[in-house]
């Protein structure tokens, strides 16, 4: 169980189009997504709380026009990397929270394989 | 501003030795702390967690050590094997707010 999937797994762009990245919790319900951005040999940077029928909250520094987040079921999270640049180049990952799983001791975020996006 | 970080960024150990791999962490209001494993290109994957009311964890295999007191999290991970090699994460969390922090992460490398 707790299994999320991203799609796609790897995409390339151009510069200057837009590029959408689906998170998707499979086998249970999340109201709360996360959004992280790795760059590599690097660790996990949270972006933004997407959070199911409400607007996303986002961290100091990521600009919410620039990333759009839609969370518009509780099964599903949406990324949408807008007039996308070389610099968002980047492994995408995204997390669900899953609340009591048995072995965890509280909610607990369980993470999609990533969607690496490379801009050219 | 909080941090979680690593002591050391690689740990190589034989395969069937004992791994440890440590944290610190400086937000003192952290109340519950999660070990993750990344294995390249993947997304971190959960090992196990621990809450501040609590010093020792043990799941299979791995051990959590919480030390509130200097503020240090350990992982063990007993008869490390080559399917361990990956880099791990510590992370905090206020158990309110839902979000974590990550530390920076330590390559484990097991050689046969």
């Amino acid at each position: 169980g707790a299994v999320v999937s991203q799609h796609p797994s790897r995409v390339i762009c151009k510069s200057g189009t837009s590029v959408k990245i689906e998170c998707r919790s499979l086998d249970f319900q999340a109201t709360t997504m996360f959004w992280y951005r790795q760059f590599p040999k690097q660790s996990l940077m949270l972006m933004a709380t997407s959070n199911e029928g409400s607007k996303a909250t986002y961290e100091q520094g990521v600009e919410k026009d620039k990333f759009l987040i839609n969370h518009a079921s509780l099964t599903l999270s949406t990324l949408t990397v807008t007039s996308a640049h070389p610099e968002d180049s980047s492994f995408y990952i995204c997390s669900a929270r899953l609340q009591g799983l048995a072995g965890s001791l509280t909610d607990t975020q369980y993470f999609g394989p990533g969607t690496r996006l490379t801009v050219l | 501003g909080e941090s979680v970080g690593l002591h050391l960024p690689t740990l190589s150990v034989q395969e069937g030795d004992n791994s440890i791999i440590n944290c610190a962490y400086s937000n003192s209001a952290s109340d519950y702390f999660i070990w993750y494993k990344q294995e390249s290109g993947k997304g971190p994957q959960f090992i196990i967690d621990i809450r501040s009311n609590m010093d020792k964890r043990q799941g299979q295999r791995v051990t959590v050590l919480l030390n509130k007191t200097v503020k240090h999290l350990s992982l063990q991970i007993a008869a490390t094997q080559p399917g361990d090699s990956a880099v791990y994460f510590c992370a905090e969390s206020r158990s309110n707010a839902g979000k974590s922090t990550f530390g920076d992460g330590t390559t484990l490398t097991v050689k046969p």
